[in-house]
């Protein structure tokens, strides 16, 4: 199973402040999901990158998928406490089947006032 | 609404008690899967189907069945449940494939306590 590391596991920071969260791999992957998980739900999608040194914007948040496709990077800027949630990124496990997905550890994220 | 739905969302349970999880999508979705979630371990994938009477293991399959039966549904079988299956599960389904690039759209969540 590829493995995906994410930096930092935890962060508070206050509204207003940018902040950036890692995500790193040894494996290459043909692309990378990030995903945001509120208290009590599931998993949502907010980008999929696919091309190396992609770069993809939502709002405040800025994706970049490494050159060499093994890491990516989460920006926000000016964070709100909105985006306060566990910041999950997830790729296709080719080692065996690419019908595998896997997660890496996440990142818990706290915007307060 | 499109939406996957889980049942129960909470459980507590005791060893050995047999119990199902269920999960119903309503995207006509053929890719469907479950994880669980635990303190600093992540998302793990426990099993996923590819289609009606497809299945196959994640990467922490022991312990769990599951069946296809219906493209809709995906249950989640703990034939003999044991305290480190105490979690968080989440079933997910896809359009196709595993979500390389696409969605994987997740349910609400069960959390499950076996004393």
């Amino acid at each position: 199973t590829q493995l995906l590391e994410q930096s930092p596991q935890f962060l508070s920071i206050q509204e207003g402040e940018n902040l950036t969260v890692y995500c790193n791999s040894s494996s290459v992957f043909s692309s990378l999901q990030w995903y945001r998980q509120e208290p009590g739900e599931g998993p949502v999608l907010l980008v999929t990158v696919v091309t190396g040194g992609e770069v993809k914007k939502l709002k405040r948040l800025t994706f970049q998928f490494g050159d060499a496709r093994k890491d990516s990077s989460l920006h926000i800027t000016a964070a709100q406490p909105g985006d306060t949630g566990l910041y999950l990124c997830a790729g296709p496990d080719h080692t065996g089947t690419a019908s595998k997905l896997t997660f890496g550890t996440g990142t818990r994220l706290q915007v307060t006032l | 609404e499109a939406q996957v739905t889980q049942n129960p969302r909470y459980l507590i349970t005791v060893t050995g008690k047999k119990l199902t999880v269920t999960c119903s999508q309503n995207m006509n979705h053929e890719y469907m899967s479950w994880y669980r979630q635990d303190p600093g371990l992540g998302l793990r994938q426990i099993y996923y189907s590819m289609n009606v009477e497809v299945t196959d293991k994640g990467d922490v399959p022991e312990g769990y069945k599951v069946s296809r039966k219906e493209k809709r549904n995906f249950p989640l079988i703990l034939e003999s449940p044991s305290p480190n299956q105490t979690s968080l599960y989440f079933c997910a389904s896809s359009p196709r494939t595993s979500g390389s690039r696409e969605t994987q759209y997740f349910g609400p969540g069960t959390r499950l306590l076996v004393l």
